[in-house]
């Protein structure tokens, strides 16, 4: 089973600044099955980037991911008010089964 | 618009089964998989397995395998999940999710289903 390790934990930063969050995965990953979500407090995750690096529907592009292999990155360019919340990552393998990342809690400096 | 609506929060006692559902609307049911993601108190993400509402194909994350039993009723575009012999650290709030088969993910998601299992 392919582990994902997200890194930071959690990241504090001010409204303004630049995000960046990793996803490092045990073994190779097909960019094709790597996934961003987004999830705030008392809801359910939002999907924002599939396919390693395409925005889903709706998402301000101000959000952008990158990476291959084992190596991938959220990056949210200039952080607003309402992105501060929990992100994870997603990786689809065969069988199927999918794992997801422990998460990185992105909170106001 | 695609919608994903969760039956209520629960409340089992160790050892009981509970069986939480996910009616679909505004979308083809049987064009996409549904699959189960359960979130324990303050904890991340977990997989729990994935169901083809097209055939009913199933597969189900190795730590529930035994326990665990999806369903879906393509009449009423509705799935099932079923999960036994719980236990408290069961405990948690259950997602339903749409799969996209082209890029294996989560689109839309049901509003979860907190499930609390004490004596």
């Amino acid at each position: 089973e392919i582990v994902l390790t997200q890194s930071p934990g959690t990241l504090s930063l001010s409204p303004g600044e630049r995000a960046t969050l990793s996803c490092r995965a045990s073994q190779s990953v097909s960019s094709s099955y790597l996934a961003w979500y987004q999830q705030k407090p008392g809801q359910a995750p939002r999907l924002l980037i599939y396919g390693a690096s395409s925005r889903a529907t709706g998402i301000p592009d101000r959000f952008s991911g990158s990476g291959s292999g084992t190596d991938f990155t959220l990056t949210i360019s200039r952080l607003e008010p309402e992105d501060f919340a929990v992100y994870y990552c997603q990786q689809y393998g065969s069988s199927p089964t999918i794992t997801f990342g422990q998460g990185t809690r992105l909170e106001i400096k | 618009q695609v919608q994903l609506v969760q039956s209520g929060a629960e409340v089992k006692k160790p050892g009981a089964s509970v069986k939480v559902s996910c009616k679909a609307s505004g979308y083809t049911f049987t064009s996409y998989g549904i699959s189960w993601v359960r979130q324990a108190p303050g904890q991340g993400l977990e997989w729990m397995g994935w169901i083809s509402a097209y055939n009913g194909n199933t597969n189900y994350a190795q730590k529930l395998q035994g326990r665990v039993t999806m369903t879906t009723d393509t009449s009423t575009s509705t799935a099932y999940m079923e999960l036994r012999s719980l236990r408290s650290d069961d405990t948690a709030v259950y997602y339903c999710a749409r799969v996209d088969y082209d890029f294996w993910t989560f689109d839309y998601w049901g509003q979860g289903t907190l499930v609390t299992v004490s004596s």
